[in-house]
């Protein structure tokens, strides 16, 4: 039985390139988190998604970034023209339900930006 | 605003002793209450949960007290081990508008030593 599974593990990016950062939930589950860790601070929340909707983004910096969660396939983070401050770990997590469910996380994305 | 604290950053215990947590909250719509551990390149893993109809919960070496006049939870792990070593993140959701959104505060990193 997987977990969430995020891909890929670590990813170096140039200031002005874009990053994918992909998040397969566990099996069954319908419902996506991404959090965001800077260094030295917690978990921040970005955006909660289902299949096909955006149900919360309110986390979300209002440019450059954005996510999906298609019918088929993994959701993606994308974030454009990345900078030095979008360095960090990336977590996905998923959950079979909305509600007070625990959330299941993947291992993160770790992003240096250059 | 920072809506979930955990006010030390670190915690040194000896291996057999109480290790006790603390995390304090702000917004008083808050209502289920949860801690999670991570350890390094790692996502984190849910731990335990109490629901604000509750003021303690326990599983096994586990338990978490919640304090809702003082708007304050800790953690407790009796007898700590050298495996808990780790960092404790407390985090906190509301009923709305998204009951599956997590805030959680920045972390406390658990050393127990041998």
């Amino acid at each position: 039985n997987a977990g969430v599974m995020q891909n890929p593990r670590h990813l170096v990016r140039r200031r002005g390139q874009e990053a994918r950062l992909r998040c397969s939930p566990m099996k069954g589950h319908s419902h996506v988190y991404w959090y965001r860790q800077l260094p030295e601070e917690g978990l921040k929340f970005m955006v909660y998604l289902q299949k096909e909707n955006i149900i919360d983004e309110s986390g979300m910096p209002k440019e450059r970034f954005s996510a999906e969660f298609p019918k088929e396939g993994p959701s993606i983070l994308r974030i454009q023209q990345v900078v030095r401050g979008d360095s960090a770990a990336y977590f996905c997590a998923s959950s079979p339900r909305q509600g007070r469910e625990k959330l299941f996380f993947g291992s993160g994305t770790q992003l240096s930006v250059l | 605003d920072q809506q979930v604290k955990q006010n030390s950053p670190s915690l040194s215990v000896q291996e057999g002793r109480i290790s006790i947590l603390n995390c304090d909250y702000t917004n008083s719509m808050f209502d289920y209450f949860l801690w999670y551990k991570k350890y390094p390149a790692e996502g984190p893993t849910f731990l335990i949960s109490i629901s604000s109809i509750k003021d303690k919960n326990e599983d096994g070496r586990f338990t978490v007290f919640l304090n809702k006049s003082a708007k304050h939870l800790s953690l407790h792990i009796v007898p700590s081990q050298p495996g808990d070593s780790a960092v404790y993140f407390c985090a906190a959701s509301a009923r709305t508008p998204n009951a599956g959104k997590s805030t959680f505060g920045d972390g406390t990193t658990l050393t127990v030593k041998p």
